[in-house]
């Protein structure tokens, strides 16, 4: 069964630290890895995507890794900011069949002034 | 280029009403997919419709139905709603494959009582 697990479910920093969320998953064969940003209450918006071939991508103050041996990912957050106070989601599709993505239950973060 | 539009933004219904979800995508996509997110559950996925016709289906009861229209806008259709359906019903656009970049509209807030 295709699973992503995301740690920590929840997480508190201060405003300029940075931070490091972690995503593993068991989607065979592997398609593509994304990263997700959802403020409360509005839909989730496309941070980066990697494909199998990809180990890193950045977006600004946010860095992805994509490990496809250990089936690990991380977004890296730098410099925190309090709009980054939001929930980040990691989502895997697998490949060649239905593409249907399977989604971590996501990360909760908090930064604190 | 104007983003994932969703009607309503929020309803709220009594057991055993229906109810129908309206999504427009971005213009050019002719993806649309449908999720549930609920507190409990994180986000799942529904269905998918790519050109007029169901691609892939989630694991839900046969109350949730949708449709595509021509122009590629969407309806998601829930019957003899449930308190448990109660949620975020979010819906994502993509060029041509739910498994890939997708961008994902505000969210019908439905609330079941």
């Amino acid at each position: 069964k295709n699973q992503v697990e995301q740690s920590p479910q929840s997480l508190i920093i201060l405003e300029g630290k940075n931070c490091t969320l972690q995503c593993n998953y068991t989607v065979s064969p592997f398609s593509n890895l994304r990263w997700y940003k959802q403020d409360t209450g509005r839909g989730p918006v496309s941070l980066t995507i990697m494909t199998f071939s990809e180990n890193t991508k950045s977006n600004g103050r946010y860095t992805a890794t994509l490990d496809a041996d250990t089936k690990q990912s991380s977004l890296h957050i730098t410099a925190s900011q309090l709009s980054d106070s939001a929930s980040y989601i990691c989502v895997v599709s697998a490949a060649g069949g239905s593409y249907i993505p399977t989604f971590g239950r996501g990360t909760s973060l908090i930064v604190h002034p | 280029k104007a983003g994932v539009t969703q009607t309503p933004r929020y309803l709220i219904k009594t057991r055993g009403q229906q109810v129908t979800l309206s999504c427009s995508p971005i213009s050019g996509h002719r993806s649309v997919s449908w999720y549930q997110q609920t507190p409990g559950q994180g986000l799942q996925f529904l269905f998918e419709y790519f050109s007029e016709t169901q691609r892939n289906k989630g694991n839900f009861p046969g109350r949730f139905s949708g449709r595509q229209f021509s122009n590629s806008r969407s309806e998601m259709n829930v019957s003899t709603l449930e308190l448990g359906d109660s949620a975020l019903y979010l819906c994502a656009s993509s060029l041509d494959r739910v498994g890939y970049e997708q961008y994902f509209g505000p969210g019908t807030r439905l609330t079941v009582t």
